[in-house]
């Protein structure tokens, strides 16, 4: 079975904060995506990569930034948190296109 | 890639089959159709996808009508674990722009006891 796991499930971090949302998957897969996902906006896609090192800005990359130094692991990085970064944040790792999600990490910034 | 369009929500008694249509008239000859679902507060689930034939694995049935303009989800024997949003896309064989996922609305399975 694939894994993909996240690194908080919930988390609350302060407005200006940074804050860094792991991602790890354990079936070898070179495409990974970071989205977010709001209720009647659907899912949005932040990031991607391709591979270790290479990234690729999605729909909606203002205000994060992403580092993939091994290829079982993609980080999202929002460099000064705000408020309308409150979201729920969905790793996916990708096999042809069947793409495995991680259960989610529900950010609230205060 | 093509649209697609599913009913808001479905019923379905628990150890029953659920049916779930989706209808996607504009697809094209090489876009797939691809099945997701998501249970409340987890990340979406692969469940089955296929182009023309009908498909099955241990989730689920894919029945996809001959000119290719409907499909139905079915879960065989529905049990309370299977209430979710199940969304219905459309993906061109040559692969998403950037792979990514876009989901609609869906539709919102309520398996009662």
């Amino acid at each position: 079975d694939v894994k993909v796991t996240q690194s908080s499930r919930y988390l609350v971090k302060r407005t200006g904060e940074k804050v860094f949302l792991e991602c790890v998957q354990d079936m070898d897969h070179e495409n990974m995506f970071w989205y977010r996902q709001d209720p009647g906006l659907g899912l949005r896609l932040i990031y991607f990569s391709y591979d270790v090192k290479m990234k690729e800005k999605g729909d909606i990359p203002e205000g994060y930034s992403v580092s993939r130094e091994k290829k079982e692991r993609f980080s999202l990085i929002l460099e000064s948190a705000s408020t309308n970064q409150t979201s729920m944040y969905l790793c996916a790792s990708r096999y042809r296109d069947e793409q495995y999600f991680g259960p989610g990490t529900r950010l609230t910034v205060t | 890639d093509a649209k697609t369009t599913q009913p808001p929500s479905m019923d379905c008694a628990e150890g029953r089959a659920a049916n779930l249509p989706c209808n996607h008239s504009t697809i094209s000859g090489n876009e797939y159709v691809y099945w997701y679902r998501q249970i409340h507060s987890q990340g979406p689930q692969y469940i089955i996808h296929g182009l023309k034939n009908n498909e099955t694995n241990e989730m689920a049935s894919l029945i996809i009508t001959e000119d290719r303009k409907s499909s139905t989800l079915i879960l065989p024997h529905a049990t309370l674990r299977d209430t979710a949003v199940y969304y219905c896309i459309v993906i061109n064989a040559g692969g998403t722009s950037y792979g990514k996922l876009t989901f609609g609305q869906g539709t919102i399975l309520t398996v009662h006891p």
